[in-house]
This record gives structure tokens, C-alpha cells and sequence, in this order.
């Protein structure tokens, strides 16, 4: 089973600033995913990776970035953020076609 | 496009009672991996049970079974003997074999003392 962090757990910022969300996992998976979420809403997958410097975006329109320049890193980036961007960030991590194993989210505020 | 349905936003449940979140998805694909995901408020993302498209058996794990009919792509979870920590939104899932998941709606299960 893998472990996923992420840091910040929460996050309350000023539009305009600019924002990175770490997420980092520790067994190694190839394959890892962003997802945005709103609260009591489902997933949406925003960008995704399949392994060192691969990088997709996912089915949700996103104006983030994100890169993986190491197996187990795989940061996600706001240049300007905006109170549209207010929401839950979930990363996940998995291996070939099976489970994911998500991290603990990061809850972002833009005001 | 692959498509996951739950039509039940909210359930509810007596403690020690059964109930059963239903699910159906759409694929064309023959071989794909299914899942229940459970979301405690404010609390991880975690997996309760997995279920592989090319298995008949229905997948069990403790209280937690599914009945899986792939002919009708439909991906029900049973709760048995429910008790409070089973109270959270429960998420049904759909991987294909590019590791992508598409999530339902999710449905709320409250359960009641």
C-alpha cells in the first residue's frame, strides 16, 4: 500500500498569489493523478501522470500546472490564483489499472 | 465515454441494518476494474472494495459485498451490519486499463443510532 502526503493540509490565500501543492508518495507507483474536488461533490481528474516527466491533462478543464521530474514528486502549480479555483485538491498514486490510493487533500481558499 | 451513474445522493440506514448503494456505469470495454470508495467527512479518500470485470464471483470483504452483473453494468455495495464509522460518502469508480478513474456522484449514507 502506498503512502501519499500532501502539504498544505489547508490553505487560505489572496487572488494573484501564486501557489504550489505538494504531493509526494513513497512506493514508488508510476502512475500519479490530480483531482479536484468540491465539497459533497465527486472527483474530477485535472492532470495526471504515467510516470518521469509525463504529464496529461485530465477531463476537467484547469488553468494549474503541474510537473514530475521524480517518481515519487508530483507537484501541482497555480500562477494567479482566483476564488474559482476555491475547492479540495486530491493527488492519488497507483500501479497499472488498479486501485489508487489517495492522499489526505488540500482544502484551498481564495479570497 | 465511459460514464459512472449513482442515483442515490442521499441514504440512510439503522444501525446494525443492511443497505445497498446502487451503481451503474457505462463501457464499452470488456476487461475494466470497479470500486467503492469511502470519503468520512474531512477524512482520506479510502477503498472498500474492488471488483475485476472479467471475475463472476461478487467481491467480499467483511460487511462490505457487491453484486456485480456486468450485462447489466450495474455495481451495487451492500453494507451489512452497519454501524456509525460506516457513515460517510460513498463513491463508485470505474478504472480502465490507463489507470484513469471515473468517479459517480457519490451517495451521502448517514446511519442512525
Amino acid at each position: 500500500e502506498a503512502d501519499i502526503y500532501q502539504t498544505p493540509r489547508y490553505l487560505v490565500i489572496g487572488t494573484g498569489k501564486k501557489i504550489t501543492l505538494e504531493c509526494s508518495q513513497t512506493m514508488g507507483h508510476d502512475k500519479m493523478y490530480w483531482y479536484q474536488q468540491d465539497p459533497g461533490m465527486e472527483l474530477h481528474l485535472i492532470h495526471y501522470s504515467y510516470g518521469v516527466n509525463s504529464t496529461e491533462k485530465g477531463d476537467l478543464s484547469s488553468e494549474s500546472t503541474v510537473s514530475r521530474i521524480r517518481t515519487e514528486h508530483f507537484p501541482l502549480t497555480l500562477e494567479s490564483a482566483r476564488p474559482s479555483h476555491t475547492s479540495q485538491y486530491l493527488c492519488a498514486a497507483g500501479q497499472g489499472a488498479d486501485e489508487q490510493y489517495f492522499g489526505p487533500g488540500t482544502r484551498l481558499t481564495v479570497t | 465515454a465511459q460514464t459512472v451513474t449513482q442515483s442515490q445522493p442521499e441514504m440512510s440506514v439503522q444501525e446494525a441494518e443492511t443497505v445497498t448503494l446502487s451503481c451503474t456505469y457505462d463501457t464499452s470495454e470488456s476487461d475494466y476494474y470497479l470500486f467503492w470508495y469511502k470519503q468520512p467527512p474531512s477524512r482520506q479518500m479510502i477503498l472498500v472494495i474492488r471488483q475485476e470485470a472479467y471475475k463472476q464471483q461478487n467481491a467480499t470483504e467483511n460487511r462490505f459485498s457487491v453484486n456485480f452483473q456486468k450485462a447489466a453494468k450495474s455495481f451495487s455495495l451492500k453494507i451489512s451490519d452497519s454501524q456509525l464509522g460506516d457513515a460517510a460518502m460513498y463513491f463508485c469508480a470505474y478504472v480502465d486499463y490507463g489507470g484513469k478513474l471515473i468517479f459517480g456522484q457519490g451517495t451521502e449514507l448517514s446511519v442512525k443510532p
